[in-house]
């Protein structure tokens, strides 16, 4: 079936470090990817997403490639700040799906 | 607009006692669910509905109850609270339809204890 599988976290980094944030999605067919994050005692929200191969979803700094021949979309940001400390989601969705698969989630915490 | 709303945000019932966390969508989107985090842990649905009339279960319906008479509205009913239903509560909703590049809207979450 298709599923989501996250790095299992808490990853804890240092302010200005490089994240990744690892991705792979087991589907068949070409579904959406998108990454959310959920700050602390908020719900989730959209932070980027792609939507067919090679494509690059970005936004406040992170990036992500959908990647269709080794199945992934890991998230990336160059230089991480304390306020980027959250649980990050990814997700797949396809066409006429009425749900969307999240996986487990990551939690990140940066050090000042 | 607004978005999605939840309300109550925060709710302690005791053991056996029944309520209903309200969710609301002004976007007219066609899809809405219901979605409980456990502490640490990740999501999982309880119900969703792809329009008014029609609703079907997740992957953890069990101990819950939900109905959808408008668009706009899609209540979940808590009949006799039990400990292990202790969680945060997401609705969210998405326009639905054939299209896979719509992501989801996600309400603020109501923090629910069952003691």
């Amino acid at each position: 079936g298709n599923s989501v599988t996250q790095m299992e976290g808490p990853v804890t980094l240092s302010e200005e470090a490089f994240l990744t944030i690892n991705c792979t999605y087991t589907a068949t067919g070409y579904p959406s990817l998108f990454w959310y994050v959920q700050y602390p005692g908020e719900g989730l929200q959209l932070l980027l997403k792609a939507t067919k191969a090679d494509d690059k979803g970005s936004n406040k700094g992170f990036e992500a490639t959908y990647r269709k021949e080794t199945t992934s979309f890991h998230l990336e940001k160059g230089s991480v700040q304390v306020s980027d400390s959250a649980v990050y989601f990814c997700a797949l969705r396809y066409s006429s799906a009425s749900k969307i698969i999240f996986g487990s989630g990551t939690r990140l915490s940066i050090r000042p | 607009n607004a978005g999605v709303t939840q309300t109550p945000k925060f709710r302690i019932l005791k053991i056996g006692q029944s309520m209903t966390l309200q969710c609301t969508q002004d976007m007219n989107h066609n899809y809405m669910y219901w979605y409980r985090q456990d502490p640490g842990m990740g999501l999982k649905l309880i119900y969703y509905s792809v329009g008014a009339g029609i609703t079907d279960k997740g992957e953890v319906p069990n101990g819950y109850n939900v109905s959808r008479s408008t668009t706009e509205d899609f209540p979940l009913r808590l009949e006799l609270a039990a400990p292990s239903q202790t969680s945060v509560y997401f609705c969210a909703s998405t326009p639905g339809g054939r299209d896979s590049l719509y992501e989801q809207y996600f309400g603020p979450g109501t923090r629910l204890t069952v003691t």
